[in-house]
């Protein structure tokens, strides 16, 4: 059981280049979220999905976009990269709202020179 | 709106003391709260949370939290510490007023001395 699987683990991009990010989970989980980690201010969530083909935005969805065509998969894209998106990125899956809890994945570390 | 808030970004203890991490909530109506740890250059990983049920909760890797609802506090304990010990703890809530989603911490770094 994979869990929650995230690709690719590291990438360097140059500003104003695009990426997409990709959340894989196979544990059937309804709601899935994007969340980016700085140093010092905890986890912050960009974008969240409550069920396939629905998506949201969170606390920090500026130079964003996300994609849930499929349950099982979660895109975040940068469309225009800038150095302030430098980050470490981490997807999660739960099955529901409530007291479950998020899996999370190993992470994205995305540097932007 | 829902915060957290843990006091002390580092926190150093030596092998076998005891490790006490604070967090505090601001929220009106008990939340669901959670524990995470994090270890270098990988996910977060669920300790234990509280759910309404007992308020002593015990996790894994010996650590346990009590939720205080007159203190607003859930902090995490373990007995005596061990040198795997060292990583960063967050604490997290989620309520209803925020659709469940967490809400998390500035994080708490654990080195352990020998």
């Amino acid at each position: 059981n994979a869990g929650v699987t995230q690709t690719p683990k590291f990438r360097v991009l140059k500003t104003g280049q695009s990426m997409t990010l990709l959340c894989a989970q196979d544990m059937n989980h309804e709601y899935m979220y994007w969340y980016r980690q700085d140093p010092g201010m905890g986890l912050r969530l960009i974008h969240y999905s409550v069920g396939e083909g629905t998506t949201a935005k969170g606390e920090v969805p500026d130079g964003y976009n996300v994609s849930r065509l499929k349950k099982q998969n979660f895109l975040l894209g940068l469309e225009s990269a800038a150095p302030s998106q430098t980050s470490v990125y981490f997807c999660a899956s739960s099955p529901s709202a409530g007291g479950y809890g998020y899996t999370f994945g190993s992470g994205t570390r995305l540097t932007v020179v | 709106a829902q915060s957290v808030t843990q006091l002390g970004s580092h926190v150093s203890v030596s092998e076998g003391a005891l490790v006490l991490l604070r967090c505090n909530y601001s929220s009106s109506v008990p939340p669901y709260l959670f524990w995470y740890v994090q270890y270098p250059n990988q996910g977060l990983q669920l300790l234990l949370k509280y759910t309404s049920a007992a308020t002593l909760v015990k996790g894994i890797n010996g650590f346990e939290a009590e939720f205080k609802k007159s203190e607003t506090s859930f902090h995490l304990t373990k007995p005596s510490a061990h040198m795997s010990d060292a990583a960063e703890y967050f604490c997290a809530v989620s309520e209803r007023s925020n659709d469940y989603k967490l809400s998390f911490g500035a994080g708490t770094t654990v080195t352990v001395r020998a």
